[in-house]
């Protein structure tokens, strides 16, 4: 069964710092990978996605995440920081060839600090 | 658009109640989902529909739980009778075959 891991549950980072949230899957192939934000009290939003091609990724906010096939992980990065990104972060994976089952990480909470 | 609309926001219900959630998806996606959300679980996959007919409910976690899709622009999570586990924050999401996730705002509930 596939499954995602991301191992940080809180992270706090200053204002202005960089960023990276972790994220692994286990699947016996390459699955679907996305990264979804949810700020409190609101519905998830899309990030970004991976399909296929270019392993970097860039999405919405200045986000971006890269995919390694070699360490099965979907990590997602940003340069700077604004505390606006304050929210919980969660990794997907969806099968390939047309299921649309998704299996969801439990959820990176990220506090911004002034 | 609107996105996926949710009722109701919050619902508080005392233990063997009735509650049923509801859910409009966005026009033009053919595939809607149910997910819980709590603390310990993090996001689990309830049930979802394709074209309104009900592919995969092996989320579901008891008889006391059903949901249903009468027609494309509407579908319903119902628990009967609620017990205070079931509290926590149930989502619908929306998609169409090759694109991403559409969530709602999610319905908070809290059964006492």
């Amino acid at each position: 069964a596939q499954s995602v891991t991301q191992p940080d549950i809180h992270i706090t980072v200053s204002e202005g710092a960089s960023l990276e949230l972790r994220c692994n899957y286990s699947y016996g192939a390459t699955p679907y990978l996305f990264w979804y934000v949810q700020s409190p009290g609101q519905g998830l939003q899309l990030l970004l996605k991976y399909f296929s091609g270019d392993t970097l990724v860039q999405g919405i906010k200045g986000f971006e995440a890269e995919f390694k096939r070699s360490q099965s992980s979907f990590n997602l990065r940003k340069p700077s920081v604004h505390w606006s990104d304050a929210a919980e972060y969660f990794c997907a994976v969806v099968p390939t060839g047309g299921y649309q089952k998704v299996t969801f990480g439990i959820g990176t909470k990220l506090q911004v600090i002034p | 658009d609107a996105g996926v609309i949710q009722s109701p926001r919050h619902e508080v219900t005392e233990m063997g109640q009735e509650v049923t959630l509801r859910c409009k998806p966005i026009s033009g996606h053919d595939y809607l989902f149910w997910y819980r959300q709590t603390m310990m679980r993090g996001l689990e996959l309830l049930i979802y529909f394709n074209n309104n007919v009900p592919i995969d409910d092996s989320g579901m976690p008891e008889d006391r739980f059903s949901a249903k899709m009468p027609n494309a622009s509407f579908s319903t999570l119902k628990i009967q009778p609620s017990e205070p586990r079931d509290s926590a924050v149930y989502f619908c999401a929306s998609k169409a075959a090759g694109g991403g996730y559409t969530f709602g705002s999610g319905t908070r509930l809290t059964v006492v």
